[in-house]
């Protein structure tokens, strides 16, 4: 069964300071592995795949195979990166995504 | 184009009322998830629909809940005779018809609607 592991439910830093979100998965095959974001009062969005190996607003997420893992990093937050965020797994085969429970980011001016 | 759409936003029922959830995809989307996110956890799946299908069902509660996706309008969940541990919100999805060589596609989720049952 797939699972994703998101340890932390909250998550503060300073503006300018190094953010990783941490995201582990559970899953026998081969996933694609997504983070979504929700900013305040926003719709939840797609923020990054890791097919795209791209860097959206500044954030990159490498897929770790032998951890398991989908750490999301910035190498300077911005306060408006405050927002929740969610890792996603979708199974081979699969058309629905499976969601950790999200990390509320906050960035301290 | 206006994103997926979900109404009401908020919505009140009593215990043992029906709740009717409505979800219009995105222009040119065909596919539509549901999803329901309780209180302190992520989005769990309920079921996946296209145009008259229902795809993937696998995450619906076996008793109260069903969903539909008719030719013409909106996407419905409907669950039955509510109980308190059906408050929760619901997020509607939508993705176009290909997943493209990769596989791999964009769900666009609707602002939600919240269910509260007193």
């Amino acid at each position: 069964a797939q699972r994703v592991t998101q340890p932390e439910k909250l998550l503060s830093v300073f503006k300018g300071a190094p953010v990783e979100l941490k995201c582990n998965y559970s899953y026998s095959g081969s996933p694609e592995l997504f983070w979504y974001v929700q900013y305040s009062r926003q719709r939840l969005q797609l923020l990054l795949r890791h097919i795209s190996r791209e860097s959206i607003k500044g954030f990159t997420a490498d897929l770790n195979k032998g951890e398991t893992s989908f750490h999301l990093k910035k190498p300077f937050a911005q306060e408006e990166d405050s927002a929740m965020y969610y890792c996603a797994l979708k199974a081979t085969g699969a058309n629905n995504l499976f969601f950790g429970t999200g990390t509320r980011l906050t960035v301290i001016p | 184009n206006a994103g997926v759409m979900q109404n009401p936003r908020h919505l009140v029922r009593r215990r043992g009322q029906e709740a009717r959830l409505r979800c219009s995809p995105m222009k040119g989307h065909s596919h539509v998830y549901w999803y329901r996110q309780l209180p302190e956890e992520g989005l769990k799946f309920m079921v996946y629909l296209q145009k008259e299908n229902i795809i993937d069902e696998s995450g619906m509660p076996k008793e109260r809940f069903s969903a539909e996706f008719p030719k013409e309008g909106p996407s419905i969940l409907r669950i039955q005779q509510v109980v308190r541990g059906d408050s929760a919100a619901y997020f509607c999805a939508s993705s176009p018809p290909s997943g493209g060589t990769s596989g791999a596609y964009e769900q666009y989720f609707g602002p939600g609607t919240r269910l509260t049952v007193t």
